[in-house]
């Protein structure tokens, strides 16, 4: 079992541009929560994905949306980015008491 | 003032000292949770706790709900211990629901 597993690892894009990341949870684990961690600080939550339904959602904009598909699997968009994106972005998928995170993708904007 | 402050915020130990990093939280919580994060960036989730105190290997972890404190103890510290030890906490019914994040505390162990 390869974990979570997040695409890309490294991204660099330029102001105003779209970017889609990727999130493949652990086998069996049906919730996926995604956070953004700026240098130097602890992560933010930004939403929780359930039964392709977000479940929950932290104090981000709505350029900040997100994908669950029925193999569990999401995708995390941010529209018209801005420097202040630029963060490592982190996938944690759980099942109950369980939980698993992925490396993150790098995401920088330029 | 952040519902999760940790302390120290940097530390730095020789091989084989007793380390503590602490935790407290100021909401009412459903979980605690001691992470620790590698260079590049890879979380890894080390305990899980609601109540009392949990071990493993070099590890344990206690928690105090009345006092709304938890401690995270190494024993016999090691360099490859070196890394970034975070407290979170989740609210509501489930335990990985929405994680609030303390900052982080810093763990360099010199050999």
């Amino acid at each position: 079992d390869a974990g979570v597993t997040q695409s890309p690892t490294h991204l660099i894009k330029t102001r105003g541009q779209q970017v889609t990341l990727r999130c493949s949870p652990k086998s069996g684990h049906d919730t996926v929560s995604w956070y953004q961690q700026a240098l130097g600080q602890g992560p933010q939550f930004i939403f929780q994905y359930y039964e392709e339904e977000e479940r929950q959602r932290g104090n981000f904009p709505d350029r900040f949306s997100g994908h669950q598909f029925p193999n569990y699997s999401s995708e995390l968009n941010v529209n018209a980015l801005l420097l202040g994106d630029s963060a490592l972005y982190l996938c944690a998928s759980s099942l109950q008491t369980e939980a698993f995170f992925g490396q993150g993708t790098r995401l920088t904007v330029v | 003032k952040n519902e999760v402050e940790q302390s120290p915020q940097n530390l730095t130990a020789q091989e084989g000292e007793f380390i503590t990093i602490n935790c407290s939280y100021s909401v009412g919580i459903s979980a605690l949770h001691w992470l620790q994060q590698h260079p590049g960036g890879g979380i890894v989730s080390l305990f899980m706790l609601s109540s009392g105190k949990k071990k493993h290997g070099r590890l344990i972890a206690t928690i105090n709900i009345q006092e709304k404190h938890s401690s995270l103890h190494i024993t016999a510290s090691h360099p490859r211990d070196s890394a970034v030890y975070i407290c979170a906490v989740s609210k509501g019914g489930t335990s990985y629901g929405k994680l609030t994040f303390g900052q982080g505390t810093i763990l360099t162990v010199h050999p």
